[in-house]
């Protein structure tokens, strides 16, 4: 299954609300999530099954999507967003990722 | 608490291979699948493959498939990660993950491939 991230990259402003989109070549269901990567770091999971939100992660994150169509939205970006985010697919192995969007600051 | 712990850097030299490992702990361990997840330098993430440490069975993306072996040891909680015939596109930082019932990673491991 291949994911297709858009953009691969944005830049934006602190209190922009931003949407990054990840498509899938065929159904995934809701079997997807969202990272956000920093420089030098692990990603780190901020949704699971498309619209859950991980424990402790704000809640200006938010996903939305089901079947082909996948949106990660940040309502009201602070300082500390911006990084790299991918989305990934757990339908079925092997796992794919998408190419990754980098979020920076204008 | 969970952690994931992963061994260190390694240097190897082109056709060489590599082993990683990754010891966990907090949980556990025949419970949960731990996957492998690689980044080259300035690129995004690629999933390598997953072992079930229950039943020791694996799933391997198929670009990898001739050249990794993923196995497991229940005795210490330590899943291994071999990649064989190294060539300079293999460096990268190899990551192990929990990604079940919450989001765990390793610390990555630093693995160059250079003459």
């Amino acid at each position: 299954i291949q994911m297709t991230q858009s953009p691969s990259s944005l830049s934006a402003s602190v209190g922009d609300r931003v949407t990054i989109t990840c498509r899938a070549s065929e159904g995934i269901r809701n079997d997807l999530g969202w990272y956000q990567q920093k420089p030098g770091k692990a990603p780190k999971r901020l949704i699971y099954g498309a619209s859950s939100l991980e424990s402790g992660v704000p809640s200006r994150f938010s996903g939305s999507g089901l079947g082909t169509e996948f949106t990660l939205t940040i309502s009201s970006l602070q300082p500390e967003d911006f990084a790299t985010f991918y989305c990934l697919q757990y339908k079925d192995y092997p796992y794919t990722f998408g190419q990754g969007t980098k979020l920076e600051i204008k | 608490q969970v952690q994931l712990v992963q061994s260190g850097a390694e240097v190897k030299n082109p056709g060489a291979s590599v082993r990683v490992s990754c010891k966990a702990s907090g949980y556990s361990f025949n419970t949960y699948s731990i996957h492998w997840v690689r980044q080259a330098p300035g690129q995004g993430l690629e999933w390598m493959g997953i072992i079930n440490p229950n039943v020791e069975s694996t799933n391997y993306a198929q670009k990898f498939r001739d050249r990794i072996s993923v196995t497991s040891d229940t005795s210490t909680s330590t899943v291994y990660m071999q990649l064989s015939n190294l060539r300079s596109e293999d460096t990268a930082i190899y990551y192990c993950a929990r990604l079940r019932r919450g989001d765990y990673w390793g610390q990555g491991t630093l693995v160059t491939v250079s003459t």
